[in-house]
């Protein structure tokens, strides 16, 4: 199995900060990687795709990038609708798997 | 837009087998996609159990294969999950969830609300 592996595990912020988060693959997963945003008691919502492809209605302010086996969640300033658990998840190979998550929580 | 809506028991005794079924709206089962479950213990990680595409090919987590079965029904638009001999480690919120299969490799599009499953006696 592919490892996906996040940091930091919490960020603490504040609205109007950047937020970098990280993920990376125990072994190249080329650019076979989509990030979700979830709040507490919902469901997952797809948010990135394919490593830096944005989900139609997503806020530009969300932006990824990287390859092979390291890529970077950005939100360039943070809103209050923003904080929330952030997951990687590969689609590379079987099986799918998710990173531990970021919960980005309020400073 | 493709709707999916998961219902089943919240309990389950250990050594029992969990079910639980999808239903797909907005959409037919029968389209491109490939039908997914994912579960999250209380407060962890996501977790993919597995996938099937309406012809019935199956894809597993080799972690739970040996207790996993999916399949699909088309005349009710819906798919399903048993799980069996569950144990407490098997308690948390299954979700479904859909990918595009027009193409190889796609993310999750499509999730469900999620319902809480406890393995208890």
């Amino acid at each position: 199995d592919i490892q996906m592996t996040q940091s930091p595990s919490t960020l603490s912020a504040s609205v109007g900060d950047r937020v970098t988060i990280t993920c990376r693959a125990s072994q190249s997963i080329s650019s076979w990687l989509a990030w979700y945003q979830q709040k507490p008691g919902k469901a997952p919502k797809i948010m990135i795709y394919k490593a830096s492809s944005l989900e139609s209605g997503v806020p530009s302010r969300f932006s990824g990038s990287g390859s092979g086996t390291e890529f970077t969640l950005t939100i360039s300033s943070l809103q209050p609708d923003d904080f929330a658990t952030y997951y990687c998840q590969q689609y590379n190979s079987y099986p799918w798997t998710f990173g531990q998550g970021t919960k980005v929580e309020i400073k | 837009q493709v709707q999916l809506q998961e219902s089943g028991p919240g309990l389950v005794k250990p050594s029992g087998t969990l079910s639980l079924t999808c239903a797909v709206s907005g959409g037919s089962i029968s389209s491109t996609n490939w039908w997914s479950w994912v579960r999250q213990p209380p407060g962890k990680g996501l977790e993919w159990i597995g996938e099937i595409y309406h012809s019935g090919s199956t894809n597993y987590n080799p972690s739970l294969k040996s207790r996993v079965t999916i399949s699909v029904d088309k005349s009710k638009n819906q798919f399903s999950l048993r799980l069996s001999s569950v144990t407490a480690a098997d308690t948390a919120v299954y979700y479904c969830a859909s990918r595009n299969g027009e193409v190889l490799l796609t993310s999750f599009d499509f999730w469900g609300q999620g319902t809480l499953v406890t393995v208890s006696s």
